[in-house]
C-alpha cells in the first residue's frame, strides 16, 4: 500500500518564477491538504481540497493556488516566487469520514534564490 | 497568534526512562488532537490521537493525556528508546461538520534525544 508521494524532492527556482508541486494521496484517501514548513517551525496550513474543490484555506496570499484531480491527486502552484517562499512543502492526505488523522508525504524542499 | 504551543524546544532522556512531551492550546473549538514524529528529510509520521471526549488514549509505548480544563495535552513514551529520537509535533483540529475535519494547527515542535 503506497503512502503519500510527492514530486519533485528538491527544487531550486529564481525569485519571480512560478512553481508546481505534485502530490498523490494514500490509497483510499479522498482529501488532500498542503502545508508549508519553515526551518525550526511547525507546518503551516495552506489549503485543503476535497471533491476537486478548495474546502478550507489558511492565511496565505492568492499567489498560492491548487488543484485536485478526479483521481484525488493534487497540485500546489506558487506564482511570483519570493525568497520567503523557500521552505519544505508537505502534502497530507486523509479520508473525509474517518477522524482527523492526516498522513504526510516526504515533502518537496523549495529553494528560491 | 500561536494557538498551539510546545514550550520546550528540546528534551533529553536516558534509554529506558519515561519521556514526557507537553503541549498547550488556546482555541476551545479544538476537539481532536494528534502527535506526530518527524525525522530529518522526512514528512511527519502520525503517532497517536485523542478526541476531546476522552482524557487518555494508549497505543503500545505511547500514551496521550488530555486535560481540557487546562487546555493541555501530553505524550508519554515508556520506555524510551534511542530510535525515538526525533522532533515531536502536537497538532489540533476542529470538526468542520459531521465527521469532516479540516486543517491541522501545529506547535513548534520539541526535539527529543534519547541517550543509550
Amino acid at each position: 500500500d503506497a503512502g503519500v508521494t510527492q514530486s519533485p524532492t528538491h527544487l531550486i527556482k529564481t525569485r519571480g518564477q512560478q512553481v508546481t508541486l505534485r502530490c498523490s494521496p494514500k490509497s483510499g484517501h479522498d482529501t488532500v491538504s498542503w502545508y508549508q514548513q519553515a526551518l525550526g517551525q511547525g507546518p503551516q496550513f495552506i489549503f485543503q481540497y476535497y471533491e476537486e474543490e478548495e474546502r478550507q484555506r489558511g492565511n496565505f496570499p492568492d499567489r498560492f493556488s491548487g488543484h485536485q484531480f478526479p483521481n484525488y491527486s493534487s497540485e500546489l502552484n506558487v506564482n511570483a516566487l519570493l525568497l520567503g517562499d523557500s521552505a519544505l512543502y508537505l502534502c497530507a492526505s486523509s479520508f473525509s469520514n474517518r477522524g482527523g488523522e492526516q498522513y504526510f508525504g516526504p515533502g518537496t524542499r523549495l529553494t528560491v534564490t | 497568534d500561536q494557538q498551539v504551543k510546545q514550550n520546550s524546544p528540546s528534551l533529553s532522556v536516558q534509554e529506558g526512562r519515561i519521556s514526557i512531551l507537553n503541549c498547550d492550546y488556546t482555541n476551545s473549538m479544538f476537539d481532536y488532537f494528534l502527535w506526530y514524529k518527524k525525522y530529518p528529510a522526512e514528512g511527519p509520521t502520525f503517532l497517536i490521537s485523542i478526541s476531546s471526549i476522552k482524557d487518555k488514549n494508549e497505543d503500545g509505548r505511547f500514551t496521550v493525556f488530555l486535560n481540557k480544563s487546562a487546555k493541555h495535552l501530553s505524550l508519554h513514551i515508556v520506555p524510551s528508546q534511542p530510535g525515538d529520537s526525533a522532533v515531536y509535533f502536537c497538532a489540533a483540529t476542529e470538526n468542520a461538520g459531521g465527521t469532516s475535519y479540516g486543517k491541522l494547527t501545529f506547535g513548534q515542535g520539541t526535539i527529543l534525544t534519547v541517550h543509550p
